[in-house]
């Protein structure tokens, strides 16, 4: 299965400041995807990255507040925008299906003061 | 769908006891389901599969049962080790949803000396 590596681990930031987490795959893969956890819950989809077009979002999140890069099939890109104390939560990527496994990165937690 | 509540259910259980936890999932069209555990500060780290086509499938301490009739999934792990607590998810996932997961409400596995 794919390797996935997340930075930065954790953070802590000002409010109304952006933050990019940075994820790499040490496999070529197609869909890259992008989950928020918030704190005690359970894993959301904010939405899919794929090479050379536009991220698809899921229902409740817009690109405003969570852009995406995908430069290439190896790495991508979150920033969370004008951020707020409800940003707090751990981001994570990951990779999906066949033989890349269904790998997550080591999350980024992210505290908003 | 977004798993929803505030708070995880724990189970709390004997070292050395058998532990279950269980899931409930969405989507009847699913057909591939995975188990994941997540220790603090770490992200989600893959356990056990199961394909819809399958009632049960077994690995090293940890089995899989799936009923697709009340779509439910459970996670039996034997003899349960203070190294098994964690957080358990169960994930979702169909055809041609290119690796995007669904991911259930998860469970807090505390396991006394």
């Amino acid at each position: 299965s794919a390797v996935i590596s997340q930075k930065p681990s954790r953070d802590i930031c000002q409010r109304g400041t952006s933050l990019t987490i940075q994820c790499q795959v040490d496999s070529q893969v197609t869909m890259m995807f992008w989950y928020r956890q918030q704190p005690g819950q359970s894993l959301t989809l904010i939405a899919t990255a794929n090479q050379g077009s536009e991220a698809t979002y899921e229902s409740g999140f817009v690109i405003d507040k969570f852009p995406i890069s995908r430069p290439n099939l190896t790495f991508s890109t979150l920033t969370v925008s004008n951020m707020s104390p409800e940003d707090s939560s751990i981001y994570l990527c990951s990779v999906g299906g066949g033989h890349y496994g269904y790998t997550f990165g080591s999350g980024t937690r992210l505290t908003v003061v | 769908g977004e798993s929803v509540g505030l708070h995880l259910p724990t189970l709390s259980v004997q070292e050395g006891d058998n532990s279950i936890i269980n899931c409930a999932y969405s989507n009847s069209a699913s057909d591939y389901f995975i188990w994941y555990k997540q220790e603090s500060g770490k992200g989600p780290q893959f356990i056990i599969d199961i394909r819809s086509n399958m009632d049960k499938r077994q690995g090293q301490r940890v089995t899989v049962l799936l009923n697709k009739t009340v779509k439910h999934l459970s996670l039996q792990i034997a003899a349960t080790q203070p190294g098994d607590s964690a957080v358990y998810f169960c994930a979702e996932t169909y055809y041609n949803q290119g690796g995007k997961l669904i991911f259930g409400q998860g469970t807090e596995l505390s396991v006394k000396p």
